[in-house]
């Protein structure tokens, strides 16, 4: 079965400063793994995702997540906060084969102070 | 192009009275996913479809709720009765091709069961 797991349900950040949200994942096949950003009142929007190829995957906004498959990671960062950053984020995993289940982690909501 | 479309917005209904969701895919995605989001149990995967047809509804919480796709643009999600714990927002999202492509959502239907 695969289960993913953000650490932190909210994470506060000064505007400028480093963005990490963290995601780990379990899965008994190699995995698609995604992240979402969900805006207040809004449906989930996807800034990125690791299908095959180059680990170190950039998306919109500026975000990038690196998948470590040793550590079973797939942490989202961001090097400098903008207050449009604040949104709920979500980590996503599904499997690398003819399941289409998409399966979310909890949610870490960004708060970004000014 | 038009993204994932649902109706209503926002549905606010006694107990015991049916509640119909709607939602219209991306013209030309495949696939089509029922989700639900709920402050204690996050984002789940109701029932999704492949080419009009349901292929995994192990989501579904019970007899009480019901989808069907009639034709490629269209689906329903149905609950009958309604409780007060169906409150949630109920999200529509599609997608083209295999299990690594983007998957596509609507900005959501916030049920209200009173």
């Amino acid at each position: 079965a695969q289960s993913v797991t953000q650490l932190g349900s909210h994470v506060s950040v000064s505007e400028g400063a480093l963005v990490l949200l963290r995601c780990n994942y379990s899965s008994s096949v190699p995995p698609y793994l995604f992240w979402y950003v969900q805006y207040p009142n809004q449906g989930l929007q996807l800034l990125l995702k690791y299908t095959t190829g180059a680990t170190l995957v950039k998306g919109i906004n500026g975000f990038e997540a690196e998948f470590k498959k040793s550590e079973t990671s797939f942490h989202l960062t961001k090097p400098s906060a903008h207050m449009s950053d604040a949104a709920e984020y979500f980590c996503a995993v599904t499997r690398m084969d003819s399941s289409y289940k998409l399966i979310f982690g909890s949610g870490t909501r960004l708060l970004v102070r000014p | 192009d038009a993204g994932v479309i649902q109706s209503p917005r926002h549905e606010v209904t006694e107990m015991g009275q049916e509640v119909t969701l709607r939602c219209k895919p991306i013209s030309g995605h495949d696939y089509l996913f029922w989700y639900r989001q709920t402050m204690m149990r996050g984002l789940e995967l109701l029932i999704y479809f492949n080419n009009n047809v349901p292929i995994d509804d192990s989501g579904m919480p019970e007899d009480r709720f019901s989808a069907k796709m009639p034709n490629a643009s269209f689906s329903t999600l149905k609950i009958q009765p309604s409780e007060p714990r169906d409150s949630a927002v109920y999200f529509c999202a599609s997608s083209l091709g295999s299990s690594g492509n983007t998957i596509y959502f609507g900005e959501g239907s916030w049920l209200t069961v009173v």
